[in-house]
């Protein structure tokens, strides 16, 4: 089955720094990979997503890369600010299956 | 917003009692999860249904059950609580194909 590693487990930057977290995956079948941040004391919500026919998407601060070849995707955020933290969740999705990494607690410090 | 419920949001009861926690959702999804979340962040999938009268358990063994009879309703119960229980659940659904999960705001249990 799917085996979803992410990187870094906790990762704490100073406000207005970017913030870079990775993961990488095993089945090559895997063809769309959502990022989720989850808020204390909530669920996690879809921030951006990307489909395996793309390398690259946007969406203001926030921008996901996607390198098939070498079965890893990333998450990049930049000019952050406290309102970022969070715990981010990468996660695969293949043939009705849908995998998370282990989540990275962002801290945003100020 | 998305459009799933879980209630109750917190709950603590005591050793061998019969809990249900429930999650709803009103847009039609046909997939519905069930995810176990300790503080240490990771989600564990313990019961899944991809339509009325389908449940599957997931990767992480769990010693609850699951019942999907109508589409919106996807409960899990646990027939005798013990402390090993004690974790947050959030439940999940979404649409045909790859698309978003929605997640609800989670039950946190603590049993004592």
């Amino acid at each position: 089955g799917e085996n979803v590693e992410q990187h870094p487990s906790t990762l704490s930057v100073q406000e207005g720094d970017s913030a870079v977290i990775k993961c990488t995956y095993s089945d090559s079948a895997s063809n769309y990979f959502p990022w989720y941040k989850q808020e204390l004391g909530k669920g996690p919500q879809l921030i951006i997503d990307i489909r395996s026919n793309v390398g690259e998407k946007k969406d203001q601060r926030i921008a996901v890369t996607l390198n098939k070849t070498a079965k890893h995707f990333s998450l990049h955020i930049t000019e952050t600010q406290p309102e970022d933290s969070a715990v981010y969740f990468c996660a695969t999705y293949n043939n009705n299956d849908m995998r998370f990494g282990a989540g990275t607690r962002l801290t945003v410090k100020p | 917003e998305a459009d799933i419920y879980q209630t109750p949001r917190y709950l603590v009861i005591g050793t061998g009692k019969k809990i249900t926690l429930e999650c709803s959702q009103t847009m039609g999804h046909d997939k519905m999860y069930w995810y176990q979340q300790d503080p240490g962040m990771e989600l564990h999938l313990i019961h899944y249904s991809y339509g009325v009268n389908s449940t599957e358990k997931g990767d992480l063994s769990s010693e609850s059950t699951v019942s999907r009879i109508r589409t919106e309703h996807f409960p899990l119960t646990l027939e005798s609580a013990r402390p090993s229980h004690t974790s947050q659940y959030l439940c999940a659904s979404s649409g045909g194909g790859a698309t978003e999960a929605f997640f609800g705001q989670g039950t946190r249990l603590t049993v004592v």
